[in-house]
């Protein structure tokens, strides 16, 4: 069956660290999204792609980089991780129509 | 900008009462029309959707919810609630046809047994 995984699961880590947060996908679906879910918030859009080579900001892009060289992966980047971005992780992929299959997500808690 | 807009943030039910959650988004056009699902430690999940047709349409687990055009409106419903709906539930809208959805800030439900 197709899939989107996540890893890590659970990652701690410090201010002022890179962090790469790994998401892949067998649906061979173009488009996939990160999103960021916090309490009070719901989920917020981070970064998407629309295929390879292709990324776009979402509402919250400061301080996230994704990258896309092939259609299964979307490494999600903290370029100096910052303890607001404490956060549960989401990544999404969808096909037509817009339906988003969702991986089960990454915690991350930044010390 | 596009906006979806959950009325109720916190729902307390017992079991077997019915349920009902307001989603509105921000304005019209074409829209595809989706409700999420996040089980307590578990990833979101799809409930239902509306791309055309029939406003009224059938989800998972005894859920429907209703496309009113008129109202911005795309509420969520369940004549009889189990405690094993205890969830936060997510409606989401997209004005695109492969592209990205606006969502709203979640319901939390409770239901107790």
């Amino acid at each position: 069956d197709a899939e989107i995984t996540q890893s890590p699961r659970h990652k701690i880590t410090e201010t002022g660290r890179q962090v790469t947060l790994a998401c892949h996908q067998t649906w061979n679906h173009n488009n996939m999204f990160w999103y960021r879910q916090d309490l009070g918030h719901g989920l917020r859009l981070i970064h998407y792609s629309y295929g390879v080579q292709d990324t776009n900001k979402g509402e919250v892009s400061d301080g996230y980089s994704v990258s896309r060289s092939n259609t299964e992966d979307l490494p999600l980047t903290l370029e100096s991780a910052a303890s607001s971005q404490t956060s549960v992780y989401f990544c999404a992929s969808s096909g037509d129509r817009s339906t988003q299959y969702f991986g089960p997500g990454t915690r991350l808690l930044v010390l | 900008a596009q906006s979806v807009s959950q009325h109720n943030h916190h729902v307390i039910l017992s079991e077997a009462a019915s349920l009902e959650l307001g989603c509105n988004y921000s304005y019209g056009g074409t829209v595809n029309l989706f409700w999420y699902v996040q089980y307590p430690g578990q990833h979101l999940q799809l409930l239902l959707k509306y791309f055309s047709g029939d406003p009224l349409v059938k989800g998972i687990k005894g859920f429907e919810a209703e496309f009113i055009k008129s109202k911005f409106s795309f509420n969520l419903r369940k004549p009889s609630v189990q405690w094993s709906d205890t969830a936060e539930y997510f409606c989401a809208v997209s004005w695109t046809n492969a592209g990205k959805s606006t969502f709203g800030d979640g319901t939390t439900l409770t239901v107790k047994p």
